[in-house]
């Protein structure tokens, strides 16, 4: 079965350093998202993408965070300048979603992002 | 107000055992879809069921069935038959607007930890 990928599956990163997270969708997917997870709390929305635009995004991806399909296959997340909060677990999704179906979102298996 | 409450934080079942999931939701949107994902201690997000508001019968895909009840605003798990591999963090997640464009994004609960014991 098709799934999400997403590499790396750790990243280890200094304070005020730029991270890039990569995921490759499942390939006939219109939609890719961002979520992230902080150790013991809930999945939040970060970022949806379609079209080659972001369509939503929430209040957590403000100017230190960009999204980006560099090709047909890789779907990235960018933190420009990480601060510690940013430490969490990221993950892709992607769905084939029409705005107006019902199918799922399909999640990678996350990135551990580390500042240190 | 919280979109999606699940107010079991750690449940315990016997195994073969069938077990209830609580989730209530909060959306004035008549069109919207509600998740179920699991997330093994490994970290990976599964989805699982899926019931849309505006589906006749709930939901069932083999061992996991929705019970869905539109008035109370709750989409409740249950999971028969448990199995030892059903140990893991479940989580409820909505999605609004769904026949009116509204928006991809899943806003998620705090999730409930299942623990399946022999």
């Amino acid at each position: 079965e098709p799934e999400v990928t997403q590499t790396p599956s750790h990243q280890v990163t200094q304070m005020g350093q730029e991270v890039i997270l990569r995921c490759v969708p499942i390939s006939n997917h219109l939609y890719f998202y961002w979520y992230r997870q902080i150790l013991g709390q809930k999945v939040e929305f970060l970022v949806s993408f379609y079209n080659n635009e972001i369509s939503e995004k929430s209040e957590i991806f403000d100017d230190q965070f960009s999204v980006e399909r560099p090709d047909g296959s890789n779907f990235t997340l960018k933190i420009r300048s990480t601060k510690l909060e940013d430490s969490a677990m990221y993950f892709c999704a992607s769905s084939e979603d029409h705005p107006y179906s019902n199918q799922p979102q399909h999640f990678g298996d996350g990135t551990r992002l580390s500042i240190l | 107000a919280q979109k999606i409450t699940q107010t079991q934080p750690g449940m315990f079942v016997q195994e073969k055992e069938a077990v209830t999931l609580d989730c209530t939701y909060d959306t004035s949107d008549p069109s919207y879809g509600l998740f179920w994902y699991k997330q093994p201690s490994s970290g990976e997000m599964i989805f699982l069921i899926y019931q849309g508001s505006y589906d006749q019968q709930n939901a069932t895909e083999g061992r996991y069935s929705l019970n869905f009840q539109k008035a109370r605003k709750s989409a409740n798990l249950v999971i028969s038959a448990s199995q030892l591999g059903d140990s893991a963090m479940y989580f409820c997640a909505m999605r609004e607007g769904i026949l009116t464009g509204g928006g991809n994004k899943l806003t998620f609960g705090t999730g409930t930890q299942l623990k399946v014991e022999l």
